[in-house]
């Protein structure tokens, strides 16, 4: 069935230096991408989000990118502080426009 | 100003004894999403909604009901809760399918 692989599952950065988190899908009809953040006990929240007619979207420190052939796409954030701490998720729609999460990546920002 | 609000935050129940979580939204989305996260692990969705057409996942439990009385509010009723079901239920809301998704806080039910 269609899936979501997210890699790393953790990473630890040093505050200042730049995160990257993977993921691929499977469902070539994929044309949503969202990217969640999720803290502690907390609600998922929206950080940036793809269209597939893009290959790169921007918002501050944070950026994501589409590789539509491959089936990748990739968080990036830069200058990462304490407060970008939490749990990442990857997801991308389905047919039927369902989301398919990943597996989620732990971000931890040492001061 | 919260858009999408899920009551009660915490819910303990006993085992085999019926819950009701409830959801409610001030978007007017048409579509609403029930979803269970486990610690440590990514949202699983169990049904949604698109007005008031229901879609209920292949493996999601016969245990798990929902319902959608109206625009506004979606009920998730778990009518014999096992230990297994103790989770994290997330209702979330989007204005129609591939557009983004709006979570409300959720409600961590706790099963004795």
């Amino acid at each position: 069935g269609e899936n979501v692989e997210q890699h790393p599952s953790t990473l630890s950065v040093q505050e200042g230096d730049s995160a990257v988190i993977k993921c691929t899908y499977s469902d070539s009809a994929s044309n949503y991408f969202p990217w969640y953040k999720q803290e502690l006990g907390k609600r998922p929240q929206l950080i940036i989000d793809i269209r597939s007619n893009v290959g790169e979207k921007k918002d501050q420190r944070i950026a994501v990118t589409l590789n539509k052939t491959a089936k990748h796409f990739s968080l990036h954030i830069t200058e990462t502080q304490p407060e970008d701490s939490a749990v990442y998720f990857c997801a991308a729609t389905i047919q039927g426009g369902k989301l398919i999460f990943g597996q989620g990546t732990e971000l931890s920002v040492k001061p | 100003d919260a858009m999408v609000i899920q009551n009660p935050r915490y819910q303990v129940t006993q085992f085999g004894k019926p819950v009701t979580l409830s959801c409610s939204q001030t978007l007017n989305h048409n579509v609403m999403y029930w979803y269970q996260q486990k610690s440590s692990q990514a949202p699983k969705l169990l049904f949604h909604y698109y007005d008031k057409d229901f879609n209920n996942e292949a493996d999601t439990p016969d245990n798990f009901q929902s319902r959608r009385p109206n625009t506004s509010f979606c009920f998730l009723d778990i009518r014999s809760p096992g230990l297994g079901d103790a989770a994290m239920y997330l209702c979330a809301t989007s204005s129609n399918f591939q557009e983004t998704q709006y979570f409300g806080p959720g409600t961590r039910l706790l099963v004795l």
